[in-house]
């Protein structure tokens, strides 16, 4: 079975431009997580789409926000970034939800200059 | 809120030792989870316990589960340079409304 994947790898903007990152989850798993992860905060918790409906959401403002596909596919997309979104986006499908177990696609690695 | 504390923060260990980190909160866990993220990779999946008292091995590794369903350790035996990497825990709670809270993580460096 395919792991997960997500596009782009990287990824470089400028304050003020939005970013649309993808992931694509294990086949079958119908739960997809989005974290963010910088050296300072740890995996942070952003959101979970199960069957196209945002299920789950943590403390982050409405710049971020995703969306799910019928195909379980999902999109995060940032607006108008600010420096402090440089990190890592790591998306993980499961089964059952963001409280089971994780499975991590390779991330995207945003710098915002 | 619901916070997991991992310790220590940083662990450099020479080839050949053992070490142990350790995951606590202050709320009863309903299960916990062990993930190890290599450097430039990203985290994967170790092993989950669920039941009080959970001793659970793989290979060198040894993951408990406390009586009291708060705390939680990872004890690694004859330390590899292959153990290198961040290890991190990933507890369920009643709180967390369906997800996982990470502990900040524990930077394991081996010394050959």
């Amino acid at each position: 079975k395919a792991g997960v994947t997500q596009t782009p790898r990287y990824l470089i903007k400028t304050r003020g431009q939005q970013v649309t990152l993808s992931c694509s989850p294990i086949s079958g798993h119908r739960s997809v997580s989005w974290y963010q992860q910088t050296p300072g905060q740890g995996l942070q918790f952003l959101f979970e789409y199960f069957s196209e409906t945002q299920r789950n959401k943590g403390n982050f403002p409405g710049r971020f926000s995703g969306r799910q596909f019928s195909n379980s596919r999902s999109e995060m997309n940032v607006s108008t970034l600010e420096l402090g979104d440089s990190a890592l986006y790591l998306c993980a499908s499961s089964r059952g939800g963001a409280a089971d177990t994780q499975y991590f696609g390779p991330g995207t690695r945003l710098t915002v200059l | 809120g619901q916070q997991v504390m991992q310790i220590p923060q940083y662990q450099h260990v020479q080839e050949g030792e053992d070490f142990t980190t350790y995951c606590n909160s202050s709320t009863t866990l309903s299960n916990i989870q062990w993930y190890k993220q290599r450097p430039g990779g990203h985290p994967v999946f170790l092993i989950q316990l669920v039941k009080s008292g959970e001793v659970k091995k793989q290979k060198r590794l040894t993951f408990q589960f406390g009586e009291a369903k708060k705390n939680s350790s990872l004890h690694i035996t004859a330390t590899q340079t292959t153990d290198v990497g961040t290890y991190f825990c990933a507890a369920g709670t009643t709180d967390s409304w369906g997800k996982l809270q990470f502990g900040a993580g524990t930077q394991v460096v081996v010394t050959p």
